[in-house]
């Protein structure tokens, strides 16, 4: 596997389900991102993990969770979700990203489409 | 100040034609522009991208024009080509990138 890898692609869950969306990065890098992306919206960061240590959390839910075990590995739990958070949901990782470093090229993985009925 | 704003939402070009794509900002903080392109199943890659020290980078048929006074930054594809219709989303950066809403283009054969 090369690049950036997320699992599953498609998921359809009830608002009462739990599930988890999986990434894995195999570039090296250091700083891992997700994503929501929905139709004709800019991209929505949600949460950034820079060395397995989260920097970023934009005012997200506590129905999205996320879990960074190790810098090549980040997860999105999710649980009790709304039909409005149906969306696209990318996972992206670069070098590194923190205050005071210029912006780095982010690499994306293809996406988890996720529809809550 | 947070926001950058993308034009148009959709663009149709013949094959052949130049493909204009706009985008402005208002953070004179930000340093990093970038343009990512985005196919049908896949997730953005980055196409090309600018810093505010130079006006213009050209990438073989993708240009960035850049106009640091007017805050504002754009994406020309010369030669459109079928295989270039995609969503394009441009983005300027601190550190932490902001994202346009994107621009879908179709390039009609």
């Amino acid at each position: 596997e090369t690049g950036v890898t997320q699992t599953p692609r498609h998921l359809v869950m009830g608002m009462t389900n739990k599930k988890s969306l999986k990434c894995e990065q195999h570039l090296g890098h250091n700083a891992m991102y997700w994503y929501k992306q929905s139709a004709k919206k800019p991209l929505e960061l949600m949460f950034v993990y820079n060395f397995k240590e989260q920097t970023e959390n934009n005012s997200v839910p506590s129905r999205f969770s996320p879990e960074c075990p190790n810098s090549s590995h980040l997860f999105l739990h999710l649980h009790t979700l709304q039909p409005e958070d149906s969306a696209l949901y990318l996972c992206a990782s670069s070098q590194a990203n923190l205050p005071g470093l210029a912006a780095d090229e982010q690499y994306f993985g293809p996406g988890t489409r996720l529809t809550v009925t | 100040q947070q926001q950058v704003k993308q034009s148009p939402q959709s663009l149709i070009v013949q094959k052949g034609g130049i493909s204009i794509i706009n985008c402005a900002y208002e953070n004179t903080a930000f340093d990093y522009f970038p343009w990512y392109q985005q196919f049908p199943g896949k997730g953005p890659a980055l196409l090309i991208a600018i810093r505010p020290d130079v006006s213009e980078k050209k990438e073989g048929r993708f240009t960035i024009s850049f106009n640091k006074s007017a805050k504002q930054f754009s994406l020309h594809i010369m030669d459109s080509q079928p295989g270039d219709s995609a969503t394009y989303f441009c983005a300027a950066s601190g550190y932490q990138l902001i994202w346009g809403a994107g621009t879908k283009l179709i390039i009609k054969p």
